[in-house]
């Protein structure tokens, strides 16, 4: 597609719940990024993906949460049981990859989460 | 390891007014820097980028940023604000392998007439 693409855009959900996120990266972007945006901090490294393989998940908060990447293409990140802390707007990024050193991230709009 | 520090949460100029948003950084090898521009409900967009050639950096809509690695500083600033400018800005340091992008707590630009 033309940009990265995010679903939902907003996800109201109750405390103990299954939530799954869905990114779609730019067509041809090998490396995909998570990142999560809480209110009134930065943007928090969840986990980065080149093709299919995670080597750094070291961001992912806890055992509950978990990504994974089909084909290169679109990622999935799920959170288990959620919990009102994971509150959050969370955005997916897309890069060519490090083979094309610019660097540049293009990033989805967001999904943001509510659990309640 | 590696961190970004941006001063101050909010910052408001006047319109024409000079913009300087500050951002420090910590790394252990030479970093690649970048300003990002978040408007509202919009996703972040790259603003501009430091890749060790110029210190000096040119970014779109009027912005540059110098990297001065003797203060691990990378301030955005603009001469005369816009009010088109008002966003949220975020500073970025990543290692050269782009694994990893670390942001800083972004910086509230209110630009008022």
């Amino acid at each position: 597609g033309a940009g990265v693409s995010q679903s939902p855009s907003n996800k109201v959900t109750e405390k103990g719940k299954d939530v799954e996120l869905r990114c779609d990266p730019i067509s041809g972007h090998t490396a995909l990024y998570w990142y999560r945006q809480s209110l009134g901090q930065g943007l928090e490294f969840l986990i980065y993906f080149q093709g299919n393989s995670a080597p750094d998940k070291s961001g992912l908060p806890s055992d509950r949460f978990s990504a994974e990447r089909t084909g290169g293409s679109v990622s999935t990140l799920t959170i288990q049981r959620t919990q009102q802390e994971d509150s959050a707007v969370y955005l997916c990024a897309s890069s060519p990859g490090t083979g094309f050193v610019t660097g540049e991230l293009f990033f989805g709009e967001g999904s943001r989460l509510t659990v309640l | 390891a590696q961190s970004v520090t941006q001063l101050g949460s909010h910052v408001s100029v006047s319109e024409g007014a000079l913009v300087l948003l500050r951002c420090n950084y910590s790394s252990s090898v030479p970093p690649y820097l970048f300003w990002y521009v978040q408007y509202p409900n919009q996703g972040l967009q790259l603003l501009l980028k430091y890749t060790s050639a110029a210190t000096l950096v040119k970014g779109i809509n009027g912005f540059e940023a110098e990297f001065k690695k003797s203060e691990t500083s990378f301030h955005l600033t603009k001469p005369s604000a816009h009010m088109s400018d008002a966003a949220e800005y975020f500073c970025a340091v990543s290692a050269s392998n782009f694994n990893k992008f670390y942001f800083g707590s972004g910086t509230k630009l209110n630009v008022k007439p």
